[in-house]
């Protein structure tokens, strides 16, 4: 079981709320990932991280923010939640090995009214 | 375009009988392809990877094929458990970027039947 931890695990929120997802891994791995995905849909990157300070807008473009204070923790904000933000969301965190196997997160659904 | 295909799309099947699923991709350059199952509700959690020079990986009852010459794998799950119902995602990494930039296949959906 890897060492990764995303909260809330469901949220319900109404539109126009500001909304954050917590993230955290205690792997001390350096690089870590957001997925967005859909119900019988492959995961689309969203934003990762090489390391602390380090981020970087991924394939799919995303509303959201995040950021990278502390390298165990990456949290992405939700300005203001649409509809449109309805998903679930999925963090991942990897070594700098040459696998590089990324290690998942439980995910955060999120409904958005 | 670099894809990951995955068939069948879904698939039931009776405990303890066995299965294959199947995974072509056009991805290139080629660094690797790994095999995940993502139960309902959770993270995807890794069962197998393979490098070019890798023909087959076992994990317990999963076994990953790999052609690099065709592009294609499987996995091949043998004497099937309840606990095997779940989205097998198969994704493989390009070796062009820095980031090792993963592309991700839809999934089987397996669902095991007593």
């Amino acid at each position: 079981e890897a060492d990764i931890y995303q909260t809330p695990r469901y949220l319900v929120i109404g539109t126009g709320k500001k909304i954050t997802l917590e993230c955290s891994q205690t792997m001390g791995h350096d690089k870590m990932y957001w997925y967005q995905q859909d119900p019988g849909m492959e995961l689309h990157l969203i934003h990762y991280s090489y390391g602390v300070n380090s981020t970087e807008k991924g394939d799919l473009s995303s509303e959201s923010t995040v950021s990278r204070i502390r390298t165990e923790h990456f949290p992405l904000t939700l300005e203001s939640a649409r509809p449109s933000h309805t998903s679930q969301y999925l963090c991942a965190s990897s070594e700098w090995d040459v696998e590089e196997t990324q290690y998942f997160g439980p995910g955060t659904r999120l409904l958005v009214l | 375009k670099n894809q990951v295909e995955q068939s069948p799309q879904s698939l039931i099947i009776l405990e303890g009988k066995n299965c294959t699923l199947q995974c072509n991709y056009t991805v290139s350059p080629f660094s690797n392809l790994r095999w995940y199952k993502q139960d309902t509700g959770r993270g995807p959690v890794s069962l197998t990877i393979m490098t070019f020079s890798e023909n087959t990986k076992s994990n317990g009852r999963y076994t990953a094929t790999l052609d690099a010459d065709t592009k294609q794998s499987s996995l091949h799950i043998t004497a099937s458990q309840l606990s095997d119902s779940a989205s097998y995602i198969c994704v493989v990494t390009d070796r062009g970027s820095t980031l090792g930039r993963l592309y991700f296949g839809r999934g089987t959906q397996l669902t095991v039947w007593p």
